[in-house]
């Protein structure tokens, strides 16, 4: 089956822009999605279908896509969005394809 | 605004079956054509999805677990649920439930910690 990294870990200086990316073969036919992890919560959902934003989520959240390799970029990040974050898509290998999740980005904003 | 929410059992003894539920409110389980889906995090760990369900009755479950796992749908009680059998430590993790657009994940519960020990 296919698999999707993350960088483990990311820091960003605050009001500074940050990208974080996704690679996997399946980003080639799939959308990416990514998901915001706080500790202690669940998982939120702030960029699905490669770059679009759900309600409430801030402007600064931004996705885009290029061959085998997603990114998610904060422009301006704040120190509320030190969290883990997550890529997703479908896994292209699959006759019927299976979810995938990335390893996780633990962002840290200096 | 739809919403989840996991219930059971907090701690299930090695060898038995754990057993799950989540509740949706805001919305109907058989409205529009979503998925619901189970997903679990172990401890300090990433995500991986376990299962789903349409409202239909068709599953789809990770390969990994596919021989464990059991997930089905109960429309009169807007709710569905997940049987994992044969639990061991490494079935520690919170689980989730979450409603699965086929695109991607747009709700989740709050997640519930099953604990697998004597």
């Amino acid at each position: 089956s296919s698999e999707l990294t993350q960088d483990p870990a990311v820091s960003v200086a605050l009001g500074q822009t940050v990208s974080i990316k996704c690679q996997g073969d399946s980003l080639r036919s799939y959308y990416a999605n990514w998901y915001q992890q706080k500790p202690g919560q669940a998982p939120r959902l702030v960029i699905y279908s490669t770059n679009k934003r759900p309600s409430g989520i801030p402007d600064r959240f931004s996705g885009s896509s290029s061959g085998n390799t997603a990114s998610l970029t904060i422009s301006g990040a704040q120190a509320e969005d030190e969290a883990d974050y997550y890529c997703n898509s479908r896994d292209s290998t699959k006759s019927h394809p299976d979810w995938l999740f990335g390893g996780g980005t633990k962002l840290t904003v200096l | 605004q739809v919403q989840l929410q996991e219930s059971g059992p907090g701690l299930v003894k090695p060898s038995e079956t754990l057993s799950l539920t989540c509740n949706v409110s805001g919305g109907s389980i058989n409205s529009g054509n979503y998925y619901w889906s189970w997903i679990r995090q172990h401890p300090g760990k990433g995500l991986e999805w376990l299962g789903y369900i349409h409202y239909s009755g068709s599953t789809y479950y990770n390969p990994s677990l596919k021989s464990r796992l059991t997930v089905s749908v109960d429309t009169s009680k807007n709710h569905f649920s997940l049987k994992l059998s044969s639990v061991t430590a490494a079935d520690t993790a919170i689980y989730y439930c979450a409603r699965d657009d086929f695109y991607y994940f747009d709700f989740w519960g709050r997640g519930i910690l099953v604990t697998v020990s004597s």
